[in-house]
């Protein structure tokens, strides 16, 4: 059972705007550590997103934002396009596991 | 530019030792704050971290799977050896390694992955 909990699927229309949810625990993002954001296209390794929380690696669009509150964190996407549906995983580092942990992901499918 | 590949054999018996190698550039890990991570994807399942090993030579495990791993490094030559011991058919996944700055930090660069399918 994944560490950090994200909901197995969401979706939205082109356009429109989509949030993931990832939950964690005190020891992990409710502890202060660090939230990053990864977007898998199926058959491909991952790609990062955001980092620390709200910060968008050269090239990504700024259709892709990153929040962080308390033990939770998002990634909301607006602007929806076909490219966009891809798996979307949180990360983050966990102080009574001592590495790091990974939500569950979240399918992306643009309706 | 950072890349990363993994390498090792696709097919193990159960009850055999993995030994994957990760050969990368762009860095190096003699570099303050770099780290090269180990992680896997099952066939249709979630991201699962494996292990770390940094410029300052601490090494990090998962603890679900800490007693048959070992992570190792050779700066001199850019790689990093991850050993997975006692191997089963439930450890079928891509293996990933992958750059990070700090245990704490983003994984910033990715490796294409390497299938590992466990069989008899």
């Amino acid at each position: 059972q994944p560490v950090l909990t994200q909901p197995p699927s969401v979706s939205g229309a082109p356009g429109q705007r989509v949030t993931i949810s990832c939950t964690g625990s005190s020891s992990n993002i409710g502890g202060g550590f660090d939230v990053h954001w990864y977007q898998q296209i199926p058959g491909t390794a991952p790609k990062l997103l955001i980092y620390v929380n709200n910060n968008r690696p050269s090239g990504i669009p700024d259709r892709f934002s990153g929040s962080k509150s308390g033990a939770s964190a998002s990634l909301a996407i607006t602007g929806l396009q076909a490219e966009d549906e891809a798996d979307y995983y949180c990360q983050s580092y966990d102080s009574s596991l001592s590495g790091s942990v990974f939500g569950g992901g979240t399918k992306l499918t643009v309706l | 530019q950072v890349t990363l590949r993994e390498s090792g054999p696709a097919l193990v018996k159960p009850t055999q030792t993995l030994t994957l190698t990760c050969t990368f550039s762009g860095f190096s890990l003699s570099t303050g704050a770099m780290c090269v991570n180990w992680i896997r994807q099952p066939p249709g399942k979630a991201l699962e971290w494996l292990a770390l090993i940094d410029w300052d030579d601490d090494e990090y495990y998962s603890t679900s799977l800490k007693t048959r791993l070992t992570i190792s490094k050779d700066t001199s030559k850019n790689q990093v050896v991850l050993t997975m011991t006692n191997m089963d058919p439930v450890d079928t996944a891509t293996y990933y390694c992958a750059r990070s700055r700090g245990i704490v930090g983003a994984i910033d660069s990715w490796g294409q992955g390497t299938p590992v399918t466990v069989s008899s």
